[in-house]
């Protein structure tokens, strides 16, 4: 079966550096997004990763292992304002995202 | 704006009620997707059509639920005798997808239904 696993939470303190993991299992696979969601709004895209390795932009980067399954996300000079779900989500084979749950970041001063 | 819109934004109805969503995708996107959304969890795929065309249909969806895109462009959720169970946020994206390219979907603010 298809599958997205990350962490349902997390908390880090304003100015620190957070990383959140995220593991999928897919039909085929065409890349891997995250998005962010603040709460009662939409999801809003952050990046998207196809190839190995590291995309950084600006605060937030994001990184892929496809032999791994794995990627993480992570905001570094955490501000209180980047409390927010963050979603994990795989293209499979039919180009259809197949979602995590999430992961709730609670920022403290 | 030229983003994703949703009409209604909030929709509070009886069970038992049928209830209709709009979706107005970015006009240049071919793709549009309607997900439904509850705390916690992700976005739960229900329908995507390419233009005018309906290619998947969640196994999840009863027959309940219909979509449309008559022309390419807007679409409708319909939700036929709505349950407790259908209360829930639900979200529109559209993407624009070419051969051997992908682009993010882009989101609605979403349309949260209450059934009373």
């Amino acid at each position: 079966g298809q599958n997205i696993d990350q962490p349902t939470e997390m908390t880090a303190t304003e100015g620190a550096i957070v990383q959140i993991n995220c593991t999928y299992q897919t039909s085929g696979f065409n890349g891997l997004f995250w998005y962010q969601q603040h709460a009662g709004e939409a999801p809003t895209f952050l990046s998207y990763n196809v190839l190995d390795g590291l995309e950084e932009k600006g605060r937030f980067s994001s990184f892929l292992s496809r032999s791994k399954g794995y990627s993480y996300l992570l905001l570094k000079e955490l501000q209180m304002k980047d409390s927010a779900s963050y979603l994990c989500a795989a293209l499979d084979s039919n180009y259809q995202l197949i979602w995590g749950a999430g992961t709730k970041l609670i920022i403290k001063p | 704006d030229t983003g994703v819109s949703q009409d209604p934004r909030h929709k509070i109805t009886k069970r038992g009620q049928n209830v209709t969503f709009r979706c107005d995708p970015i006009s240049e996107h071919n793709r549009l997707y309607w997900y439904r959304q509850t705390l916690g969890q992700g976005p739960e795929f229900l329908t995507y059509f390419q233009n005018e065309a309906q290619l998947e249909k969640s196994r999840l969806l009863s027959d309940r639920f219909s979509a449309e895109r008559p022309k390419g462009s807007f679409s409708t959720l319909e939700i036929q005798r709505t349950e407790q169970g259908d209360s829930a946020m639900y979200l529109c994206a559209s993407s624009l997808v070419r051969s051997g390219d992908y682009n993010e979907q882009f989101f609605g603010p979403g349309t949260r239904l209450t059934v009373l």
